[in-house]
């Protein structure tokens, strides 16, 4: 069965700090794709990043990052310089390519940026 | 190009009643799922369809959940007999799903139900 864990249930820091979200996920596949989401406010679910399992070059897309560790199972996201606007509740999650159809989600990190 | 949509954005009911909400993907999209948020937690699959075939329900999809997706375009997912613990976010997504890869699924705004 699949399963994500994120540790961290709530992160604060203040404007201009980088801060690290921890994504940890089980699965007995070989073949997997690990996404990363971000909730705002307003509810609605954004798509982040998508990666598969034989892809662990790690990724920067402006003040994002991503690093990807088969070795410890691990999908860890970086925000560098944060901003208020990057308070949100993050998600993690892992789709099976056995079980195409659906997503698992991790419970959710909520950061809150201050200025 | 439209993101996908969800309608109602907010159903307040009273315990017992039936309810349904309706989501639209995005056009070209094949599949659409079903996914239920409550405070604190992430979605939880319910159900999927790719085209108008439901493929797979969640066992937290019990007799009083039926999901359709007729034409394989909008969806509707009804709830009979409401109960308190139904209220939540009700999430749909949709993806265009290539053969035995596990795609992207964009999400809609949601449908917030209160069972009173």
């Amino acid at each position: 069965a699949q399963k994500v864990t994120q540790a961290q249930t709530e992160i604060s820091v203040v404007e201009k700090e980088d801060v690290t979200l921890d994504c940890v996920y089980e699965t007995r596949d070989t073949t997997y794709y690990l996404f990363w989401y971000k909730q705002p406010p307003s509810g609605e679910l954004v798509f982040l990043i998508r990666r598969n399992s034989f892809d662990e070059q790690n990724e920067i897309s402006g003040r994002y990052s991503w690093n990807f560790q088969k070795s410890t199972s691990s999908f860890n996201f970086t925000i560098t310089a944060s901003q208020v606007v990057d308070s949100a509740v993050y998600f993690c999650a892992l789709s099976e390519n056995t079980n195409a159809g659906k997503s698992t989600f991790g419970d959710g990190t909520t950061l809150t940026v201050k200025p | 190009d439209t993101g996908v949509s969800q309608n109602p954005r907010h159903k307040i009911t009273k315990r017992g009643q039936n309810v349904t909400f309706r989501c639209d993907p995005i056009s070209e999209h094949n599949r659409l799922y079903w996914y239920r948020q409550t405070l604190g937690q992430g979605p939880e699959f319910l159900t999927y369809f790719q085209n108008e075939a439901q493929l797979e329900k969640s066992r937290l999809l019990s007799d009083r959940f039926s999901a359709e997706r007729p034409k394989g375009s909008f969806s509707t997912l009804e709830i009979q007999r409401t109960e308190q613990g139904d209220s939540a976010m009700y999430l749909c997504a949709s993806s265009l799903a290539l053969a035995g890869v596990a795609d992207t699924q964009y999400f809609g705004p949601g449908t917030r139900l209160t069972v009173l």
